[in-house]
């Protein structure tokens, strides 16, 4: 049972225009989140987290907004880089489960020049 | 800066052998973790640890065991490896602060089983 969903493998992005992520969870307890992302043959950084009180959280060039009614939230990257190529991973947590973080599949995005 | 690391990068193992994966942390962080990662199913946790000589089976634990005699050390142990724990290992930290936590990962190794 998947609990978090990517449904995009792969996403395609001009430099300069923006790039949207989207994740999905279906366990209405998860009320903290988080965007990681991984390069080849390195480990996940941690890039952004949101918390279910909020509805955005920006930092930068990367804005993450929840939807809560909707159990959906989104990475939003502008303006995409190429340097911004990796996997991206969507992760959820229940406050006070210590540590129990629940990952979707990750999505691959390519920033073409 | 939290630094993680992973004992190897890659490893090459034959089916049946006893297999040590080591994790180091130096950030005094109570919490540990170890996920594995294959293509198409993200990150899925094997085992955790709350502090030393605590653990706790994560989603996917059959075939692995873990050890953990010092706080910045976490051993996963394949006590016999079949080729179905071919994969990318992922070690991870983190602290809890305030109920929420950020967990920080290590490399990966990544293992072969032949």
């Amino acid at each position: 049972d998947q609990q978090v969903k990517q449904n995009s493998p792969s996403l395609s992005v001009q430099e300069g225009r923006i790039s949207i992520l989207n994740c999905d969870y279906t366990n209405s307890m998860f009320d903290y989140f988080l965007w990681y992302k991984k390069y080849p043959a390195e480990g996940p950084t941690f890039l952004i987290s949101i918390s279910s009180i909020k509805d955005k959280n920006e930092d930068g060039r990367f804005t993450v907004f929840l939807n809560k009614s909707a159990k959906h939230l989104s990475l939003h990257i502008v303006p995409s880089q190429p340097g911004d190529s990796a996997v991206y991973f969507c992760a959820a947590c229940r406050t006070g489960t210590a540590s129990k973080l629940t990952f979707g599949t990750g999505t691959r995005l390519q920033v073409t020049l | 800066d939290v630094k993680v690391t992973q004992s190897s990068r890659y490893l090459v193992k034959r089916t049946g052998e006893k297999v040590f994966l080591e994790c180091v942390q130096d950030m005094d962080h109570e919490n540990m973790f170890w996920y594995r990662q294959d293509p198409g199913l993200g990150l899925r946790l094997i085992y955790f640890s709350y502090d030393v000589k605590m653990k706790e089976k994560g989603d996917i634990p059959e075939g692995y065991s873990v050890s953990r005699e010092k706080k910045e050390r976490f051993s996963l142990i394949l006590e016999s490896a079949s080729t179905n724990q071919t994969s990318m290992y992922l070690c991870a930290s983190s602290t809890t602060t305030g109920g929420r936590e950020t967990q920080y990962f290590g490399p990966g190794t990544r293992l072969l089983v032949l």
